[in-house]
């Protein structure tokens, strides 16, 4: 099984700030990984598929980068409305879709 | 409008069993895989199940094989996790979830908690 591992865990930062999140897979998977950000109470909003591709919608301060193992997030100027918290996932084939443990970003 | 809307959950004793649902409008659902997704309370997201267009192809996480049953209606745009032997720890929020390249569509929620 593929395991999706976070950093860091949690994320304090102020409005303003750039700021990135890490994703670790345990293995190889091209550039089958999505982040997502959740808000409490709500559901999970996809922000970026493919490793790098901005879904419909979603502000371009946005990006993500990466392929094979270690993938990154990044929010290059914070709003008050990013803080959330984020989770990657591999989607690598349809036997399992594992993700990563969530990284809490947090209002310095 | 794209819309997943869940329902289904409840309060169920351990050993229990249970179906969700999850209605879909919006779009062709007989052309995507489905997924669901769970949260247990205060904690990050696990992935459930996997189902195939046809329903040809169905995958589980190890934790809820031989329990839990994946299943869709193309005809009634409807998709189904049917949860039997239920235990304290599938007490979470379950969600379906559209799979596109990622989850690109998810419905609100449905709670589901197993206690006595």
């Amino acid at each position: 099984d593929i395991q999706m591992t976070q950093s860091p865990s949690t994320l304090s930062a102020s409005v303003g700030d750039r700021v990135t999140i890490t994703c670790r897979a345990s293995q190889v998977i091209n550039s089958w990984l999505a982040w997502y950000q959740q808000k409490p109470g709500k559901a999970p909003k996809l922000l970026i598929y493919k490793a790098s591709g901005l879904e419909s919608g979603v502000p371009s301060r946005f990006s993500g980068s990466g392929s094979g193992t270690e993938f990154t997030l990044t929010i290059s100027s914070l709003q008050p409305d990013d803080f959330a918290t984020y989770y990657c996932q591999e989607y690598s084939s349809y036997s399992q879709n594992s993700f990563g443990q969530g990284t809490k970003l947090e209002i310095k | 409008e794209v819309q997943l809307v869940e329902s289904g959950g409840g309060l169920v004793q351990p050993g229990g069993s249970l179906r969700l649902s999850c209605a879909v409008s919006g779009f062709t659902f007989s052309s995507y895989w489905m997924s669901w997704v769970r949260q247990a309370p205060g904690k990050g997201l696990e992935w459930v199940a996997n189902i195939k267009q046809d329903g040809s192809e169905k995958y589980y996480v190890d934790s809820v094989k031989g329990r839990f049953t994946i299943s869709r209606d193309n005809a009634k745009n409807s998709l189904y996790l049917q949860m039997n032997s239920l235990r304290a720890e599938d007490t979470a929020v379950y969600y379906c979830a559209r799979l596109g390249s990622g989850m690109d569509v998810w419905g609100q929620g449905t709670t589901v908690t197993v206690s006595s």
